[in-house]
Parts: C-alpha cells; structure tokens; sequence
C-alpha cells in the first residue's frame, strides 16, 4: 500500500535556525507530493507541491523542498524560521485514486 | 473569492446516533473531499466526489458515506456512531480531480461522540 512517512514529530528551533523536515513515500505509482502547513486555529493550506521537472520546488513565505526520486524524499527546507512559522506540518501524496497524508510535524520556533 | 465552508462547525451525538455534516466548495471547483483528523491518526482520506459521482474512496466502513449535489455541495454521513468517531472533519475543494490539483481546505466541523 502507498504511504507517506514523517519521522519528525516534534521539532523546537530558535528563530533564524535552518529547517529541514523530512518526508518518505513508498515505492511505487504515479507520485505526486505537496506539503501543507495548519496554523494554529487555521485551516490547512498549501505550501508548495512537485509533481515533475525540476526537482527543487519553492513554495510560499521562502520554503523550499527538494525531491530526490533515488531516496524516495521530499524534504521540506527553510535557510531561517520566524516564531510566525509555528504550525504543524504535513507530506501529503496524490495519486490517481489516493491521497495520503504524513502524521504531521509539529513546529515550535522560540522566539 | 469565498472559501471553503462547513457547516455546522461543531457539533456533539451520542452513540447510536446518525450525523449529517455539510460542506460548501469554492465557487467553480467541481471536486470535494472528505478527510478525517484525529491526534493518533492524523489526517485519513474518506471520499472523494466530483461531478456528483464518488470517484475515490479511503479504507473507512460502510457507516460513512457521502453525496455531492449538482451545485457541488457535498454531504457526509455517518450512521450508527462510535466513541471512536470523534474527530475534526475537513472538507476540501478543488477545480477538478485526480492527483495534481491543489485541494482548498475548510475550517473542519468538531464532532464529538458521547
């Protein structure tokens, strides 16, 4: 069964820390990958998403995610977090008749 | 342009009961999905719809069911509830279906079974 792993649960960084939150899928069918944010007492929405091309795809408010097809990864990046970007965090994968989300990761950033 | 609502924001049942939730796409989008959000299992897809016909379906019993109108309003339904049931119930629009569109999530309605 297709699936979307996130190993980081919870993370704490300090403001103008780098961010790297990692995201697997597995093997196999058409794969399309976003990732969302969830804002504390906001809806989700949509930070970015790679669906061909190049492989290094930039999202809203200075995100960035790499997919590496030989890792089966699409890690998402920021060069510096603000306390504005607390939120938890999700992979989600698309395919012609699924969508699968990650657990999510919880994002603390300590002013 | 307005986003995605649902409708009612909250709501709490007993078991055995039956509930109804409503959810109102982005005016122009023809798709709607249903998702499930709790703490232990995070976001679980349930249905899909568009074009008033159920294209995709998650692992979720008979209990749950679902219907879009032609103006592409959809409901859900959950018969017979469970404790288990509890949960935040996202509705999501978007312009078509399939893999690649951005889906545009609502608020969610809070369910809780007593």
């Amino acid at each position: 069964a297709q699936s979307v792993s996130q190993h980081n649960h919870h993370v704490i960084l300090s403001e103008a820390a780098s961010l790297e939150l990692g995201c697997n899928y597995s093997y196999g069918g058409t794969v399309n990958l976003f990732w969302y944010v969830q804002y504390p007492g906001q809806h989700l929405q949509l930070l970015l998403k790679y669906f061909s091309g190049d492989p290094l795809v930039k999202g809203i408010k200075g995100f960035e995610a790499e997919f590496i097809k030989s890792k089966f990864s699409f890690n998402l990046r920021k060069p510096s977090v603000q306390w504005s970007d607390t939120a938890e965090y999700f992979c989600r994968r698309s395919g012609t008749y699924k969508y699968i989300f990650g657990t999510g990761t919880r994002l603390k950033v300590l002013a | 342009k307005a986003g995605v609502t649902q409708t009612p924001r909250y709501l709490i049942k007993t078991r055995g009961q039956q509930v109804t939730l409503s959810c109102s796409p982005i005016s122009g989008h023809r798709s709607v999905s249903w998702y499930q959000q709790t703490p232990g299992q995070g976001l679980q897809f349930l249905f899909e719809y568009f074009s008033e016909t159920q294209r995709n379906k998650g692992n979720f019993p008979g209990r749950f069911s679902g219907r879009q109108f032609s103006n592409s309003r959809s409901e859900m339904n959950v018969s017979t509830l469970e404790l288990g049931d509890s949960a935040l119930y996202l509705c999501a629009s978007s312009v078509g279906h399939g893999g690649t569109d951005t889906q545009y999530f609502g608020p969610g309605t809070r369910l809780t079974v007593l």
